[in-house]
């Protein structure tokens, strides 16, 4: 079953604008952690931010934000004033207790390219 | 800042030739894993590793694939007798947290592997 869902392919955002990357994801554990990564065309994958499902508070990293609604089970990203080194592929996953070893699930990836 | 290594960063072989994928995970971390990922698709899941051992391993980690620490500080994946299919991109990651969902992975730039 699809745990994570990206629903948004790709985005264009000007840059020094806001963009927000959705996601949503399945799961009946009440433990679990959910991570953003960022894959530019170079390949690596970037850790950029994480969620934990205890977490009270909405987790931020610089530009970074999580905008996290535990009842809707949506975990999405804030990037604000946009730079062009953002256009990349973003990732959103979950870590669940029910998987061991904290196997990460990935989404598949929303495509964002800023543009001048 | 510390990170995960891995070589080669480009890897060309043959159908039904083995190659080993290295990684030097991150030097105090103690979880380590395998990921891969299909031109244009997610990233997947491969095995996870903790104490000399595996701890899971997805249904794609067949008995094709091997994984290995050898020395102190190398964590290698092996696929025996490579397949078109192999192609992708692999992924080393580590963490060193215990609580399994809370830890967050990071990532090696990853191993272009290409079969022919």
């Amino acid at each position: 079953a699809q745990k994570i869902t990206q629903t948004q392919p790709g985005m264009f955002v000007q840059e020094k604008e806001a963009v927000t990357l959705d996601c949503t994801y399945d799961t009946s554990d009440q433990s679990y952690g959910l991570f953003w990564y960022k894959q530019p065309s170079s390949g690596e994958m970037i850790f950029l931010i994480y969620q934990g499902s205890y977490d009270e508070q909405n987790a931020t990293e610089g530009r970074y934000s999580l905008n996290f609604q535990k009842a809707r089970k949506s975990a999405n990203l804030v990037i604000s004033a946009s730079q062009l080194g953002d256009s990349a592929m973003y990732f959103c996953a979950i870590s669940l207790t029910t998987d061991s070893w904290g196997k990460l699930q990935f989404g598949a990836g929303t495509q964002v390219v800023v543009t001048p | 800042e510390p990170e995960v290594t891995q070589t080669p960063s480009h890897q060309v072989t043959q159908m039904g030739q083995e190659v080993i994928l290295r990684c030097v995970p991150i030097s105090n971390h103690l979880y380590f894993y395998w990921y891969r990922q299909i031109l244009g698709q997610k990233v997947e899941f491969l095995v996870s590793f903790y104490n000399n051992e595996i701890s899971e391993k997805s249904e794609i980690f067949d008995d094709q694939f091997s994984v290995e620490r050898p020395d102190g500080s190398n964590f290698t994946l092996k696929i025996r007798s490579t397949k078109l299919e192999d192609s992708a991109m692999y992924f080393c990651a580590s963490s060193d947290t215990r609580d399994s969902y809370q830890e967050t992975q990071y990532f090696g730039p990853g191993t272009r592997l290409l079969v022919l």
